[in-house]
């Protein structure tokens, strides 16, 4: 596609609830990373993906939090029984190998 | 760890105003550094980037040089216009574009031009 796509653009749970985010990345880029930007913070760097493997996973914030790609192409973020504080903004990136990342809209994630 | 350090916002200025946004960095070893821009709206967009001491960043008239010796990566536009109001990040990596340990980012300026 043109640009990186997310999906929903915005989510609204109730606490406990399980949560998936959708990333599709530009057409080509092997290279797949996760943000998220809590209220008045920077991005929070998550999980990186050079085509379905991760590498390092610590940037996680819990092991509520998992994350799988599909080759080179969509990944999903998955919050497990989720917590207020996990109410932020998710980014999304790709870039063809470790060049410039492109950045999708981002999925705003509301847990009540 | 690495980290990134910019001034708080908002920062309100007439229109042709000279601007400066104020970045600091820690880092270990040579990182690449980035200014983002975020136009309301829209998604984060690459503005500049250095890669190496002294190098100078410049797009859309706005500039940044790589400052070792002050660990520093100011931006600067002489004349700022009202399509300029958006939120500015400043961020390092310790490659290129980011790598396995993806882009460290301040927390974000928010800059408002005033006609």
């Amino acid at each position: 596609g043109a640009g990186v796509s997310q999906s929903p653009s915005n989510k609204v749970t109730e606490k406990g609830k399980d949560v998936e985010l959708r990333c599709d990345p530009i057409s080509g880029h092997t290279a797949l990373y996760w943000y998220r930007q809590r209220l008045g913070q920077g991005l929070e760097f998550l999980i990186y993906f050079q085509g379905n493997s991760a590498p390092d996973k610590s940037g996680l914030p819990s092991d509520r939090f998992s994350a799988e790609r599909t080759g080179e192409s969509v990944s999903t973020l998955t919050i497990q029984r989720t917590q207020q504080e996990d109410s932020a903004v998710y980014l999304c990136a790709s870039s063809f190998y470790d060049n410039e990342q492109f950045f999708g809209p981002g999925t705003r994630l509301t847990v009540l | 760890g690495d980290s990134v350090t910019q001034m708080e916002g908002p920062v309100t200025l007439s229109e042709e105003a000279f601007l400066t946004i104020n970045c600091t960095y820690t880092a270990t070893g040579y990182p690449s550094l980035f200014w983002y821009v975020q136009y309301p709206g829209e998604g984060l967009q690459l503005l500049l980037k250095a890669t190496k001491a002294d190098d100078k960043g410049s797009n859309k008239g706005f500039e940044a040089t790589y400052r070792k010796e002050t660990t520093s990566f100011h931006l600067e536009k002489g004349s700022v216009q009202v399509s300029d109001s958006a939120v500015y990040f400043c961020a390092l990596s310790d490659q290129s574009g980011g790598g396995a340990d993806g882009l460290t980012f301040g927390k974000g300026t928010h800059l408002i031009i005033q006609p």
